[in-house]
């Protein structure tokens, strides 16, 4: 079985500072990876995902993210925030060929100006 | 435009009423899916349906039910059984790229039951 650990609820950062997200995954098969972002009352939208190949992986908006095996870990990092960046962020792993998602508990980050 | 709608973005109701929530996606997708969100719990799986006429129980089924008559369309329904009802509710749609089942979301519905 699959599981997410996002570390940290709340992450707060300020405007133009390195943004970092932290996420661990447990699975007992390759995993697939994937961050998702949701703004508040809307549904979430797909930042990133890790399948196969390169382990450094960028995504929209400026985010990549990198899986690191040894550490069961797909941080989620943006070099500098932007204030339009403040949001909730899902990390969620289904094995391959797997057809369900499991999600973490979210983290929402908040941009101070 | 393609994508997934879902209707309506509010929804009230009082206690001891079944309620329909729905989601419709053009996106030519096989399997769609339900999730409820609460704060800081994350997504949690109610139904999903990977072909039409077909659907399994996800992690917490009890208290709704699904159909999936149409490959584009998964109407959910909260009976008066679910104890608990109000929470936001996400539809999502995927198809396999690469073997990976990427989900795609629709804009979500808040259920209040009162």
């Amino acid at each position: 079985a699959q599981s997410v650990t996002q570390l940290g609820s709340h992450v707060s950062v300020s405007e133009g500072a390195l943004v970092l997200l932290r996420c661990n995954y447990s699975s007992s098969v390759p995993p697939y990876l994937f961050w998702y972002v949701q703004y508040p009352n809307q549904g979430l939208q797909l930042l990133l995902k890790y399948t196969t190949g390169a382990t450094l992986v960028k995504g929209i908006n400026g985010f990549e993210a990198e899986f690191k095996k040894s550490e069961t870990s797909f941080h989620l990092t943006k070099p500098s925030a932007h204030m339009s960046d403040a949001a909730e962020y899902f990390c969620a792993v289904t094995p391959e060929y797997g057809n369900k998602l499991v999600f973490g508990a979210g983290t929402i980050l908040r941009v101070k100006s | 435009d393609g994508g997934i709608t879902q209707s309506p973005k509010y929804l009230f109701r009082k206690e001891g009423q079944n309620v329909t929530l729905s989601c419709e996606q053009n996106l030519n997708h096989d399997a769609m899916y339900w999730y409820r969100q609460d704060p800081g719990q994350g997504l949690r799986l109610i139904y999903y349906s990977q072909i039409v006429n077909d659907f399994q129980k996800g992690d917490i089924a009890e208290g709704y039910s699904v159909s999936r008559e149409k490959k584009e369309s998964f109407p959910l329904t909260v009976t008066s059984a679910q104890k608990n009802p109000t929470a936001f509710y996400l539809c999502a749609s995927s198809i396999a790229i690469q073997g990976s089942y990427e989900q795609y979301f629709g804009p979500g519905t808040r259920l209040t039951v009162t």
